[in-house]
């Protein structure tokens, strides 16, 4: 039984382009979270989202970040014309039910900006 | 606004003495705090939580605790291990709140053989 999976585990973008952030969930969790951790900093929530619906984005930046979760394949998150300052880890979890104890994280994705 | 304080940047035990992890926090909505353990280059992995009604839960060598008068919480590791060392976590959830955690900056913890 895989845990969540995310990938890539390292990515490297130019300013200006897109990165794309890719998190399956474990099997039987059809709920998500994308989290962000800035170095030396604890995790910062950015997203909940269920299959097809986004239930909370509050800390979600509101520019050039997007993210969804489609009723077959992995959710994305998604930053477009990215900048020096998205440079970060980026964890997704996922749990069975919104209750948020029963998280499981994935490895990360960590994304450098150059 | 940090609402889950780790004021503890590094804490460094020897093997087989207690570790003490402690958290404070700002925020009286909070109903749940959990506990998680993270290694380089892996994602958090969880340790132990406290619902608010309570003020004490064990799990093995783990033994979370929790203060509400005082806002503050502690991770007890008895006895600590080689294996323990990593950076650990303290996160809270806001009641009513659908499993946005918010969590403190992290305390690393060294336990020497």
């Amino acid at each position: 039984n895989a845990g969540v999976m995310q990938n890539p585990r390292h990515l490297v973008r130019r300013r200006g382009q897109e990165a794309r952030l890719r998190c399956s969930p474990m099997k039987g969790h059809s709920h998500v979270y994308w989290y962000r951790q800035l170095p030396e900093e604890g995790l910062k929530f950015m997203v909940y989202l269920q299959k097809e619906n986004i239930i909370d984005e509050s800390g979600m930046p509101k520019e050039r970040f997007s993210a969804e979760f489609p009723k077959e394949g992995p959710s994305i998150l998604r930053i477009q014309q990215v900048v020096r300052g998205d440079s970060a880890a980026y964890f997704c979890a996922s749990s069975a039910s919104g209750e948020g104890s029963g998280y499981t994280f994935g490895s990360g994705t960590r994304l450098t900006v150059v | 606004d940090q609402q889950v304080k780790q004021n503890s940047p590094s804490l460094s035990v020897q093997e087989g003495r207690i570790s003490i992890l402690n958290c404070d926090y700002t925020n009286s909505m909070f109903d749940y705090f959990l506990w998680y353990k993270k290694y380089p280059a892996e994602g958090p992995t969880f340790l132990i939580s406290i619902s608010s009604i309570k003020d004490k839960n064990e799990d093995g060598r783990f033994t979370v605790f929790l203060n509400k008068s005082a806002k503050h919480l502690s991770l007890h590791i008895v006895p600590s291990q080689p294996g323990d060392s990593a950076v650990y976590f303290c996160a809270a959830k806001r009641g009513g709140s659908q499993g946005n955690l918010i969590f403190g900056k992290g305390t690393k913890l060294s336990v020497k053989p």
